[in-house]
């Protein structure tokens, strides 16, 4: 009875690859979240939608694209692989109207050699 | 621009102790949310506590519990009786809009 799901839970490839990242909640919630965490732990926000619409969208390089083909499903897909984009990716849902809790998936950690 | 400081980078306390881990945050908002997040060593991302802004009364968790001062934008979490369990990164974080902007985090680590 998982809440927030992802897979894979760990990532490695090469440099100048494309490589997806999905995440699933069984929650009900209507919001989705991705978060980065970098070598540092500092987490910061990506990418959120509602009902499937895009609502934030931080400054991050266009090859981060993220797809949410219906409310509990929100994947993140990376062209052109680097170095820096090295990290733990979270992916988050919230049901808007309550108490604003975000729940968090358990993270996929991902390596660019 | 909201932001989220944690000024202790590191912290000990022995096991049964009791110990505060500081957060201010600075916003122009006046209605806001506030959390405290736990991520053990196994990564997951666990809420602890949280505290409405419209609230004065100080949110309470079984052995966590938090001093909040909206006028000193401080928003601290005293742990108490704390237990190996506890070592952990502690995040705070401040609800903006729809996202939450996080702290740098304090690892906390508690001693037998």
């Amino acid at each position: 009875d998982t809440a927030v799901s992802q897979t894979p839970k760990y990532l490695v490839t090469q440099m100048g690859n494309d490589k997806s990242i999905k995440c699933e909640q069984n929650l009900g919630h209507d919001t989705m979240y991705w978060y980065k965490q970098d070598s540092k732990k500092f987490l910061k926000i990506m990418f959120s939608y509602n009902n499937k619409e895009l609502i934030i969208n931080e400054t991050v390089p266009n090859r981060f694209s993220p797809k949410s083909p219906d409310k509990a499903h929100l994947n993140l897909h990376i062209n052109s692989l680097e170095l820096g984009d090295s990290a733990v990716y979270f992916c988050a849902s919230r049901l808007t109207g309550s108490s604003y809790e975000q729940y968090f998936g358990p993270g996929t950690r991902l390596t660019v050699t | 621009a909201q932001t989220v400081t944690q000024s202790q980078p590191e912290m000990s306390v022995q096991e049964a102790e009791t110990v505060t881990l500081s957060c201010t945050y600075d916003t122009s908002e006046s209605n806001y949310y506030l959390f405290w997040y736990k991520q053990p060593p196994s990564r997951q991302m666990i809420l602890v506590i949280r505290q409405e802004a419209y609230k004065q009364q100080n949110a309470t968790e079984n052995r966590f519990s938090v001093n909040f001062q909206k006028a000193a934008k401080s928003f601290s979490l005293k742990i108490s009786d704390s237990q190996l369990g506890d070592t952990a990164m502690y995040f705070c974080a401040f609800l903006y809009g729809n996202k939450l902007v996080f702290g740098a985090g304090t690892i906390l680590r508690v001693k037998s």
